[in-house]
């Protein structure tokens, strides 16, 4: 079973940040958050993932609690193009991991 | 680089029928995972190969098996096919532990499987 719980759908203003949230109250120390999304009929694509610290890139943000037990990732400024389900797991980062996908939420970008 | 490439990308089969269906990783990738992802649910790992052996196994029966080539590309054969096994099939590739980004799955674009 999916270690993680998302909301099953989200809406979002073109432009405005899309904030998605994750709980993930049993994850161990050794396992890290990462985030994936999935276009239409498209494989899964990376995002961001992380420890513990707040992570950037150029697609999104992670932001941790410091408990760990929950997460939000952030699109800045959502386009329609990031209208996708989106995928919050956690796993451990080295070795035979095997990732386990939960329902994710169905994010709706709207114009 | 073209990334993580799978073949074909749509296929129909009768019940009772095998498939094949194959995956070549993303370059400098060496461990191959493949995933079942039905219709309007997430993906479910189904195995993953790393030196040409099976390392994990999802809840998947042994009508499922893989095979690793020493060029790291992967293939997944299903027996017996079932109407139930009508999916997307998914395979991803991950580099060695060392990469800068080397325990990030990358994804093929699947290949369509439909049972009739």
């Amino acid at each position: 079973d999916a270690k993680t719980t998302q909301p099953p759908s989200m809406d979002c203003a073109e432009g405005r940040a899309a904030n998605l949230p994750c709980n993930h109250s049993t994850i161990s120390g050794n396992e890290y958050v990462y985030w994936y999304r999935q276009i239409h009929s498209q494989g899964p694509q990376y995002i961001i993932h992380g420890l513990k610290n707040n992570e950037t890139n150029e697609m999104a943000s992670l932001i941790i609690t410091e408990d760990r037990k929950s997460s939000t990732l952030i699109l800045p400024h959502a386009t329609l193009r990031d209208t996708a389900v989106y995928y919050c797991i956690v796993r451990v980062h080295t070795g035979g991991f095997k990732t386990i996908f939960g329902a994710g939420t169905r994010l709706f970008v709207k114009a | 680089d073209a990334g993580v490439t799978q073949s074909p990308t749509h296929l129909i089969k009768t019940r009772g029928q095998q498939v094949t269906l194959r995956c070549s990783p993303k370059s400098g990738h060496d461990t191959v995972s493949w995933y079942q992802q039905a219709l309007g649910q997430g993906p479910q790992f189904i195995f993953q190969y790393y030196e040409e052996e099976e390392r994990q196994r999802g809840n998947f029966p042994d009508r499922f098996s893989g095979h690793q080539f020493p060029n790291y590309s992967s293939e997944l054969n299903v027996n017996a096919l079932l109407l139930g096994d009508s999916a997307l099939y998914l395979c991803a590739s991950q580099g060695p532990s060392q990469l800068p980004i080397g325990n990030e799955q990358f994804f093929g674009p699947g290949t369509r499987l439909t049972v009739l």
